[in-house]
């Protein structure tokens, strides 16, 4: 069973960087066939996907065009897990942030697991 | 990029009456190569994430209970629910994976009870 577990500040300060890890268990974040997302939700926003990393005989990115200046999404290989970091916050920002797997072949382009989420506030 | 829209926003159903929702994309999410249509749906209770209900429009992921139904094709996606039970009040969400990255997600319809 596949389990993605969040954490990270639930408070960042405006013009910071907001930082969030997705701890991976029952997959491999360097599987061949998963892809690991970072998707954030909001009143104003909806669903709104905004990066994923993979491994295809080497590490992709891929980000959405409205934070692609801003976004960086890591695997970490040692810990099985991988991180989402967004600069130069505002208060737009403010969302429950999720990571999310989707997985090649088996649900098509469906995101199968979830992480809990991590509503994060950005206020001075 | 594909903006997914649903309708209605929200709605009000008996106990054990039929439920429908509905999903139009902007253009079209059918693959004519593999004639699958790249939509998903997803079901999601407060504070809790989405959880994935239906792939290829109309694949139930394992474990769905049978009342749970998607069809349609091309642009046009209806998610039915058959007999609504009191656990099915949450917010569904249509999503396409057609031009992925990026997903993009329709804006949500909440389902109550009447």
């Amino acid at each position: 069973q596949v389990q993605l577990q969040q954490s990270g500040p639930g408070l960042v300060k405006p013009s910071q960087t907001l930082s969030l890890t997705c701890a991976i268990s029952g997959d491999s974040v360097s599987s061949n066939s998963a892809a690991w997302n970072w998707i954030r939700q909001s009143p104003s926003r909806g669903l709104e996907w905004l990066g994923r990393t993979y491994y295809r005989s080497k590490w992709n990115n891929d980000y959405a065009v409205s934070v692609k200046s801003r976004i960086t999404i890591n695997p970490d290989t040692s810990k099985n897990q991988f991180s989402l970091q967004l600069n130069s916050v505002s208060p737009e920002d403010t969302a429950v942030y999720y990571c999310a797997r989707v997985i090649a072949g088996t649900t098509g382009g469906g995101f199968d697991y979830w992480g809990q989420g991590t509503l994060v506030t950005v206020s001075s | 990029d594909i903006v997914m829209t649903q309708s209605p926003d929200s709605l009000a159903v008996s106990l054990g009456e039929r439920t429908t929702i509905n999903c139009k994309s902007s253009q079209s999410v059918l693959y004519s190569s593999n004639n699958k249509n790249y939509l998903a749906w997803y079901q999601q209770k407060p504070g809790q994430p989405p959880k994935l209900l239906i792939y290829w429009a109309s694949t139930r992921k394992s474990g769905v209970p049978d009342r749970f139904s998607g069809s349609g094709s091309g642009t046009y996606f209806t998610l039915t629910i058959s007999s609504l039970q009191a656990e099915d009040v949450a917010v569904y969400y249509c999503q396409q994976y057609y031009t992925a990255p990026p997903w993009t997600f329709g804006q949500g319809t909440k389902v109550e009870i009447k």
